[in-house]
């Protein structure tokens, strides 16, 4: 089975431009969450939705920063415009129906901003 | 506000040894707590899930073990190898948000 699925892994940018993430959740699963990872920071979770809703985007670091759930095989996280301590690790996670809750992650989007 | 410390935050072990990883979190109400692995530039692998109602679960040579009312899980890894070199996270979650530690940072050496 294919695992989570995050383009770009790798986006560099000039300060000022709009940066799209994207992420496919793993077939079936019905929840996810995007989540940043910075060395001073380490993993902290930016948005959680459940059957396409979003529940709870609390940890949104600021309006920069918005978060789509189209449809249950696809999300986007976008921050316009971006600054440079947006730089960091940003990973999409999704969790299935079965009640056990085990996080499974993508391998991430890298992006720098210059 | 949960807080997740992982002790020791690096380790380094010539191969063979049996390994014991530490890693306490301050708010006993959890649903689960799930042991993930990272290697650099990579993203997180699930090791291990604990559901609230289990005490150990064990895949292969790890075996975590769950205390709640301590607030503890150890992650044990017997006869280490190379390759089990990464950085490996403790999160206990609540309802649906994982907490995560900063990490233990292993090195086994062949």
């Amino acid at each position: 089975d294919a695992g989570v699925i995050q383009s770009p892994r790798h986006e560099v940018t000039e300060m000022g431009q709009e940066v799209t993430l994207r992420c496919k959740p793993i077939s079936g699963h019905n929840s996810l969450f995007w989540y940043r990872q910075t060395m001073m920071r380490g993993l902290e979770l930016l948005i959680y939705f459940n059957n396409n809703v979003p529940i709870d985007d609390s940890g949104m670091p600021e309006d920069r920063f918005s978060a789509k759930m189209p449809n249950a095989s696809f999300s986007t996280l976008k921050i316009q415009p971006s600054e440079p301590r947006d730089s960091a690790v940003y990973f999409c996670a999704s969790w299935g129906t079965s009640g056990r809750r085990e996080l499974f992650f993508g391998e991430g989007s890298r992006l720098t901003v210059l | 506000k949960q807080e997740v410390t992982q002790i020791p935050a690096a380790l380094s072990v010539p191969e063979g040894e049996n390994l014991v990883l530490n890693c306490s979190f301050t708010d006993s109400a959890i649903y689960n707590l799930q042991w993930f692995r990272q290697d650099p530039g990579k993203g997180l692998t699930s090791l291990l899930l604990i559901q609230s109602s289990q005490r150990e679960q064990t895949s292969g040579r790890l075996n975590a073990s769950l205390d709640k009312s301590s607030g503890r899980s150890t992650l044990y890894i017997a006869a280490s190898q190379p390759g089990d070199s990464a950085t490996y996270l403790c999160a206990p979650s609540g309802t649906y948000k994982y907490i995560f530690g900063t990490g233990t940072r292993l090195k086994v050496l062949a």
